[in-house]
């Protein structure tokens, strides 16, 4: 079936050390998105991918980077993980249609990071 | 850049009753906007969306009303179950050529037996 997939589903991690986490998407999507979401908050989007090209957020910190190698792969890499940056780490994609827009997300089960 | 605020923040109904969840957005250009439903320890996933050029739209007991010149939407849900309770984001996307979609904080739905 075609799918989000994100990898690890947990990850815990030792303040400063860095880690990443990976996405992968059998969908085609040209579009693809990372979220940090907190525990009764709305997802905050991080960045995200259309096609090639990089839009960060002007709110995402420094220590926040992203790689999308092909169309089928995204990674989000923490440089330096605070206890701040605990969260759950949601990828998405979607389709963004020519002369129609942007199309339904379609989310992974997220990554639930812990710091120590 | 878009700006959308979501109410109310909770809100608790008797089953059966009606549910109303409503949006509103600052960017005229916003053309898409969906409704995702989040339960607990689960990822968001789409319930219904509206596009522009459409005033309503109805999937069984969900139903979606858009306002272009208020620039307000809202989620109608009717005969509502226990299994409805969950986190409701609202969101709207910036235009045909433009990546991504702002979400609303998100309204906490619970649908007492």
């Amino acid at each position: 079936d075609a799918m989000v997939i994100q990898n690890p589903r947990y990850q815990v991690t030792q303040f400063g050390k860095p880690v990443t986490l990976s996405c992968s998407q059998t969908l085609n999507h040209n579009v693809m998105y990372w979220y940090q979401q907190k525990s009764s908050q709305a997802p905050k989007l991080l960045f995200h991918y259309y096609d090639k090209d990089f839009n960060n957020e002007a709110d995402t910190p420094d220590n926040f980077q992203s790689r999308r190698p092909n169309t089928s792969f995204c990674f989000l890499d923490i440089r330096s993980p605070g206890l701040g940056d605990a969260a759950m780490y949601l990828c998405a994609t979607s389709r963004n249609r020519p002369g129609q827009g942007l199309g339904e997300q379609f989310f992974g089960p997220g990554t639930r990071l812990t710091v120590l | 850049g878009e700006n959308v605020e979501q109410h109310p923040s909770t809100l608790s109904v008797q089953e059966g009753d009606s549910a109303v969840i409503k949006c509103t957005y600052s960017d005229s250009a916003s053309n898409y906007f969906p409704w995702y439903k989040q339960e607990l320890g689960k990822r968001p996933q789409l319930i219904i969306d509206i596009r522009s050029n459409v005033g309503e739209k109805k999937d069984q007991r969900i139903a979606v009303t858009l306002n272009k010149t208020a620039k307000h939407f809202s989620l109608h849900i009717t005969e509502t179950q226990p299994e409805d309770s969950a986190v409701y984001f609202c969101a709207a996307s910036m235009g045909t050529n433009a990546g991504k979609s702002t979400f609303g904080d998100g309204t906490t739905l619970t649908v007492k037996p």
